[in-house]
């Protein structure tokens, strides 16, 4: 089956310095990749998320990039904001299974003001 | 539009006990899922349903989990009886039938084994 690492598990970033955060998938069939943010609490919500067709897609402060080739992708948050700290899970899927998410193991981000 | 709801959003109880969640999905969302998440981890699927049906529950421990959606709309997890290690979150989460639409989560129910 499909195995997703994230890294880093721990990020601090000042504010309005830019976080990154990198996942590697296994299955070269996965084809689609979404990120999800969670606050203390509640449940994942989605912040972004891109297709095996696109290399990269933009949302005012936060970027997704996929590389299919080296199977990884990665999220972007620039001008971080108190806000943004959370936990952030990547997740990869095959829609023709049943569209089954197989998250990465969360980064939790600190933005220190 | 409303969000995925459950309940309850806390629960504690003894080893052996058993207990039960409640997850309603986002109207119209044929595809409901049942996540595991444990402290520290990401989510783990349980149990997913279309419409009524079970589509993959092979990672739900059947001796002691079962889940069912019996008219295709609200769907029940239980555990009997729990044992520690089911301290977690468990999530529900409801995806909409159309290609490439990607899975709403609701706020969880935090269990608590004693």
């Amino acid at each position: 089956g499909e195995n997703v690492e994230q890294h880093p598990s721990t990020l601090s970033v000042q504010e309005g310095d830019s976080a990154v955060i990198k996942c590697t998938y296994s299955d070269s069939a996965s084809n689609y990749f979404p990120w999800y943010k969670q606050e203390l609490g509640k449940g994942p919500q989605l912040i972004i998320d891109i297709r095996s067709n696109v290399g990269e897609k933009k949302d005012q402060r936060i970027a997704v990039t996929l590389n299919k080739t080296a199977k990884h992708f990665s999220l972007h948050i620039t001008e971080t904001q108190p806000e943004d700290s959370a936990v952030y899970f990547c997740a990869a899927s095959r829609w023709n299974t049943g569209n089954q998410f197989y998250f990465g193991t969360g980064t939790s981000l600190t933005v220190i003001p | 539009e409303a969000g995925v709801a459950q309940s309850p959003r806390y629960k504690i109880i003894e080893k052996r006990q058993s207990v039960a969640f409640w997850c309603n999905p986002i109207s119209g969302h044929a595809t409901l899922y049942w996540y595991q998440q444990i402290l520290g981890q990401g989510p783990k699927l349980l149990i997913q349903f279309q419409n009524n049906g079970v589509v993959d529950d092979s990672q739900l421990p059947k001796d002691r989990f079962s889940a069912e959606r019996l008219k295709g709309v609200d769907s029940t997890l239980k555990i009997q009886p729990a044992k520690l290690e089911d301290s977690a979150v468990y999530l529900c989460a409801s995806r909409a039938p159309e290609l490439f639409k990607t899975q709403y989560f609701g706020p969880g129910t935090r269990l608590l084994v004693l």
